[in-house]
């Protein structure tokens, strides 16, 4: 079993859906929280970061974090196509303070 | 300005070649990390630096050669690599402190012939 598990899609939605993408661990030692995205052919870019539980929001987006089910939520609302790349899920715990763990990625595409 | 900046952007080299990656960034960070991602994959750590010093090698191939001149620049020297080395090569660079978010450049996009 991996540690970071991420549905890898393909998702497609119609523009201006709420995009919901998710990640399960097993770590439960884990405590950072991130989202990157990833555009084709590009590095990832940091979008969301979260420490412990809770929500944050920025924006269309908004990161959940559920250590007691150890999952963990990103929610994009009023989906636009330029949010079409590939979403990573990575979380470190506290003790490891260089690497991080991925999930393997979930490609969304929003369509006009 | 959360800017890593990675050269060159695309790199095609023979298996008897030597050629080098270079990884830049301004953010004061002190620990810098090479990564390799294959299609449709995420990435892998290959090489973390902290405090411009060696601190995880996750078993990479000597083929690859890490180095840290300062604290804004890391190289990684490629020597003698194999078509299945051909890869987008991240850099990416954060604060050495546990949870500190990692930010990452755009990439070397290296295919080995």
């Amino acid at each position: 079993q991996k540690e970071v598990e991420q549905d890898p899609g393909p998702l497609s939605v119609p523009e201006g859906a709420i995009v919901s993408l998710n990640c399960t661990y097993s770590n439960s030692a884990f405590q950072y929280f991130m989202w990157y995205r990833q555009y084709s052919r590009k590095g990832p870019e940091l979008l969301m970061y979260t420490y412990s539980s809770g929500n944050k929001e920025d924006g269309r987006f908004t990161a959940q974090v559920d250590k007691s089910s150890k999952y963990i939520s990103l929610f994009i609302r009023d989906s636009q196509p330029s949010d079409s790349a590939t979403y990573l899920c990575a979380m470190r715990d506290s003790g490891s303070a260089r690497q991080l763990t991925f999930g393997s990625g979930t490609q969304l595409t929003v369509l006009p | 300005d959360t800017e890593v900046t990675q050269t060159p952007k695309h790199l095609v080299m023979g298996m008897t070649n030597k050629k080098s990656l270079k990884c830049e960034q301004h953010m004061g960070h002190r620990a810098m990390y090479w990564y390799k991602q294959k299609a449709k994959k995420p990435p892998e750590l290959m090489f973390v630096y902290s405090y411009e010093k060696l601190s995880i090698n996750e078993s990479v191939p000597s083929r690859f050669s890490p180095e840290c001149p300062n604290s804004s620049l890391l190289n990684l020297h490629l020597h003698a690599l194999q078509p299945e080395d051909s890869a987008l090569y991240l850099c990416a660079s954060s604060q050495p402190r546990p949870g500190n978010e990692q930010f990452f450049g755009p990439g070397t996009r290296l295919t080995v012939l």
